[in-house]
């Protein structure tokens, strides 16, 4: 088992650029989830899909586009990046069951590192 | 709305000494909680959780927390510090019936010999 794996690992982007970041998990769970790392600020939720075909806005949605794929995979789209935009991204997946209790642990990958310039 | 508020963005302990660190919730229904650990350059893994059960959970590599609902608090402990605990320890909550988890600032934790 990979578990959640992140590509690329490093990506720097001129403002006005886009990108897509890649997300994918084999534990067979219902629920993935984006989040933006920054020095001081803790994980904050960009984006989530509790399930295959739903997504929604997590905390800092603004600038930011996702794509449930299938249930392994959910991509996050920066369609113009800027500055504000550097940051160490992470995917995130939770729960094999039907119910999401809130309980399940969450796996994250080991993380895609985005510099603005 | 759910909180988490840390104390300390950096805590240092010597090797040997007893760790702890410190997490505080806000929530309006009894919450789920928990612990994760990030190393250098990697992603987050988990320590422990609770899940409504018993009050004191024990996760890996020796660390335990207790949950006080009385204190709204969630502390991890560990009787005595590793070189290797060095890393960075973040507090996380969630509401029952949501996947979701809000993530508190983290603390940094410095182990010296």
């Amino acid at each position: 088992n990979a578990g959640v794996t992140q590509t690329p690992k490093f990506q720097v982007l001129k403002t006005g650029q886009s990108m897509t970041l890649q997300c994918a998990q084999d534990m067979n769970h219902n629920s993935m989830y984006w989040y933006r790392q920054d020095p001081g600020m803790g994980l904050r939720l960009i984006y989530y899909s509790a399930s295959e075909g739903t997504t929604d806005k997590g905390e800092v949605p603004n600038g930011y586009n996702v794509s449930r794929l299938n249930k392994r995979e959910f991509s996050l789209r920066l369609e113009s990046a800027a500055p504000s935009q550097t940051s160490v991204y992470f995917c995130a997946s939770s729960g094999n069951s039907r119910r999401t209790g809130g309980e399940e642990t969450q796996y994250f990958g080991p993380g895609t590192r985005l510099l603005v310039l | 709305a759910q909180s988490v508020t840390q104390l300390g963005s950096h805590v240092s302990v010597s090797e040997g000494a007893l760790v702890l660190l410190r997490c505080n919730y806000s929530s309006s229904v009894p919450p789920y909680l928990f612990w994760y650990v990030q190393y250098p350059n990697q992603g987050l893994q988990l320590l422990l959780k609770y899940t409504s059960a018993a009050t004191l959970v024990k996760g890996i590599n020796g660390f335990e927390a207790e949950f006080k609902k009385s204190e709204t608090s969630f502390h991890l402990t560990k009787p005595s510090a590793h070189m290797s605990d060095a890393a960075e320890y973040f507090c996380a909550v969630s509401k029952p019936g949501y996947s979701t988890l809000t993530f508190g600032k983290g603390t940094m934790l410095l182990v010296s010999p």
